[in-house]
């Protein structure tokens, strides 16, 4: 079946460092891609997505490249700020409708 | 606009009980979805409605149900509950439930404690 693995947690840098949080996949066919985030007290949200090899997906400094050779979509973020402190979920939806197979979630924490 | 609103926001229940939980999506969206978020298993699919026919289903037991009204809301129920249904469900609605221009989005989750 499918699934989403993703590396354990939790994840500590400083500011400014460069991040890099692995995802790998297992699915049949071409899954979509996601990146979600769910910051301390919110809800889950988007961060980014992909739906098909090759594209990149950005959004707020983050950036994620859908490998279909390496089945995987590992996140990356150039320099860390505090704010990005939170837990990073990846995901993939097959098929018709929404219906996600999430990693168990990387917790970040950014210090100053 | 309104974001997606579950309702109650926490819930205690015990063993062998059953319980229902609301979920009110964003206004005009068609699709709903559930999840349980657990620590150990994490995030888990349980359905996904639209115009009220379920059009996908994780794999749980019979035990956990759900249903869509005309109005888009949803309810999901689940009976004779375990411990092991401790867990944080969440509600997704999304406009037309599908990835293109259509995103997910998530309310706060019920937390349902069973003793």
């Amino acid at each position: 079946g499918n699934s989403v693995t993703q590396m354990e947690g939790p994840v500590t840098l400083s500011e400014e460092a460069f991040l890099t949080i692995n995802c790998t996949y297992t699915a049949t066919g071409y899954p979509s891609l996601f990146w979600y985030v769910q910051y301390p007290g919110e809800g889950l949200q988007l961060l980014l997505k992909a739906t098909k090899a090759d594209d990149k997906g950005s959004n707020k400094g983050f950036e994620a490249t859908y490998r279909k050779e390496t089945t995987s979509f590992h996140l990356e973020k150039g320099s860390v700020q505090v704010s990005d402190s939170a837990v990073y979920f990846c995901a993939l939806n097959k098929g018709s409708g929404y219906a996600l197979n999430f990693g168990k979630g990387t917790s970040l924490l950014v210090t100053p | 606009k309104a974001g997606v609103t579950q309702t109650p926001r926490y819930l205690i229940k015990t063993r062998g009980q059953q319980v229902t939980l609301s979920c009110s999506p964003i206004s005009g969206h068609r699709s709903v979805s559930w999840y349980q978020q657990t620590p150990g298993q994490g995030l888990q699919f349980l359905f996904e409605y639209f115009s009220e026919t379920q059009r996908n289903k994780g794999n749980f037991p019979g035990r956990f149900s759900g249903r869509q009204f005309s109005n888009s809301r949803s309810e999901m129920n689940v009976s004779t509950l375990e411990l092991g249904d401790s867990a944080l469900y969440l509600c997704a609605s999304s406009l037309w439930g599908t990835e293109d221009n259509s995103p997910l989005h998530f309310g706060n989750g019920t937390r349902l404690t069973v003793t």
